[in-house]
């Protein structure tokens, strides 16, 4: 199937501990995002990378870092949890970056932060 | 900065019956998106508006934008239990962050 998919669906942890988020798109598109859902459903952007390279950074604590290995791939790795990050994550992607593309999304994951 | 925000946050109406969505924006833009999220799943693209159309249609849906008011509303006519979903707006920030509202919890009563 084409999609965008993300493992794990849900993921539970203590403080403190470091966990990733793993994101793929067999689409073809060049540009991948991250998205934060709070529990109010506002749905805030966090990073995008297009074709490998950084461009849209939000101001996120650094304890987030992305990572692109190639164009179909944007993992999330998240450090020294906390309760605050409770959250759902969205991976998506678009055709190319720019103001007319729609964006294609995986299912997202549950994290809770205990 | 959230850029969309949508009217009302929840929505309760009776199967067949038409819903009416609305959102508002804040700076200009050149198009508006309306993406559908089904309860645990990621959001779905419905229908994208240019900043120069003033109605669009797919389906039974129909979109419209005026500009002047920096608004858009989205009606579902004929709705069915399947349309039970939360309906966002999108629109652009800069020149790639696409912003979303928090949403409409639309609700079908069978």
């Amino acid at each position: 199937d084409t999609a965008v998919s993300q493992t794990p669906k849900y993921l539970v942890t203590q403080m403190g501990n470091d966990k990733s988020i793993k994101c793929e798109q067999n689409l073809g598109h060049d540009t991948m995002y991250w998205y934060k859902q709070d529990s109010k459903k506002f749905l805030k952007i966090m990073f995008s990378y297009n074709n490998k390279e950084l461009i849209i950074n939000e101001t996120v604590p650094n304890r987030f870092s992305p990572k692109s290995p190639d164009k179909a791939h944007l993992n999330l790795h998240i450090n020294s949890l906390e309760l605050g990050d409770s959250a759902v994550y969205f991976c998506a992607s678009s055709p190319r970056t720019g103001w007319q593309e729609k964006l294609f999304f995986g299912s997202g994951t549950q994290l809770s932060v205990l | 900065s959230q850029q969309g925000e949508e009217d009302p946050q929840a929505l309760s109406i009776q199967e067949g019956e038409n819903a009416t969505m609305n959102c508002s924006y804040k700076t200009s833009i050149n198009n508006l998106q309306w993406y559908r999220q089904n309860s645990g799943r990621g959001l779905v693209h419905l229908i994208l508006i240019r900043s120069n159309e003033r109605e669009k249609h797919s389906g039974r849906l129909r979109v419209t934008l005026d500009t002047s008011k920096k608004s858009s509303s989205l009606l579902i006519t004929a709705s069915r239990a399947a349309d039970t979903a939360s309906y966002f707006c999108a629109t652009v920030q800069g020149a790639q962050k696409l912003v979303f509202g928090q949403g409409t919890r639309l609700t079908i009563n069978p």
